[in-house]
């Protein structure tokens, strides 16, 4: 059961215009998401986070957007840069119990100069 | 700030061998540990988490075990590594809270191959 959907598995974008990323999940529990950012051979880095009760989150140059009824969320970055080509993650989680974090497949972007 | 030290960075092992990867905290006492296999082509699996000493969650059944003999040290062992085993591994902690969300701190990874 993939609780969290990212579907589509790359995307290429030209530079300096905006990469938009996006996620759908299943699971109505999930009381924050985050989006982090991955280099090949290198762990992932935290990106961004957004709260369930909020529909929005910036932060600089990315913004999320939460859309609840539709159980849908997306990563704006704007505007891209060469430096934020990598793999994005999606990830759900709930405030309870051991604070699981639940990762999608992740979508590779490609920023093109 | 945390800092998560894996080791070895890459391994070649042969079917059947025995395997352990370390994980070490610094930074932050008692966090969650959490180790994380990216599969190729795949998103990152919860394999293992543990919330304490000798305190260990395991989230798939499979052919590994995670030990936690100290607050800071999280170790990922096999008996009789499988060809399936093979994959990107990586220790996670806890980090401070970001408005109630439990942001998760990377090592580098250890990149195993059975062969």
């Amino acid at each position: 059961d993939q609780q969290v959907k990212q579907n589509s598995p790359s995307l290429s974008v030209q530079e300096g215009r905006i990469s938009i990323l996006n996620c759908d999940y299943t699971n109505s529990m999930f009381d924050y998401f985050l989006w982090y950012k991955k280099y090949p051979a290198e762990g992932p880095t935290f990106l961004i986070s957004i709260s369930s009760i909020k529909d929005k989150n910036e932060d600089g140059r990315f913004t999320v957007f939460l859309n609840k009824s539709a159980k849908h969320l997306s990563l704006h970055i704007v505007p891209s840069q060469p430096g934020d080509s990598a793999v994005y993650f999606c990830v759900g989680g709930e405030i309870q119990g051991a604070q699981k974090l639940v990762f999608g497949q992740g979508t590779r972007l490609t920023i093109n100069p | 700030s945390q800092t998560i030290h894996q080791w070895p960075a890459t391994l070649v092992q042969p079917v059947g061998s025995p395997l352990s990867l370390e994980c070490t905290v610094e930074g932050t006492s008692n966090p969650n540990l959490y180790w994380y296999r990216q599969a190729a082509g795949r998103g990152l699996q919860l394999l293992f988490y543990s919330v304490g000493i000798g305190q260990i969650s395991s989230e798939v059944p499979q052919n590994l075990s995670a030990s936690r003999p100290q607050d800071r040290q999280f170790i990922l062992s096999s008996k009789k590594l499988l060809l399936s085993d093979s994959g990107f591994y990586l220790c996670a902690g806890n980090k401070a809270r970001s408005s109630g969300a439990n942001v998760l701190t990377f090592g580098a990874g250890s990149r195993l191959t059975v062969l």
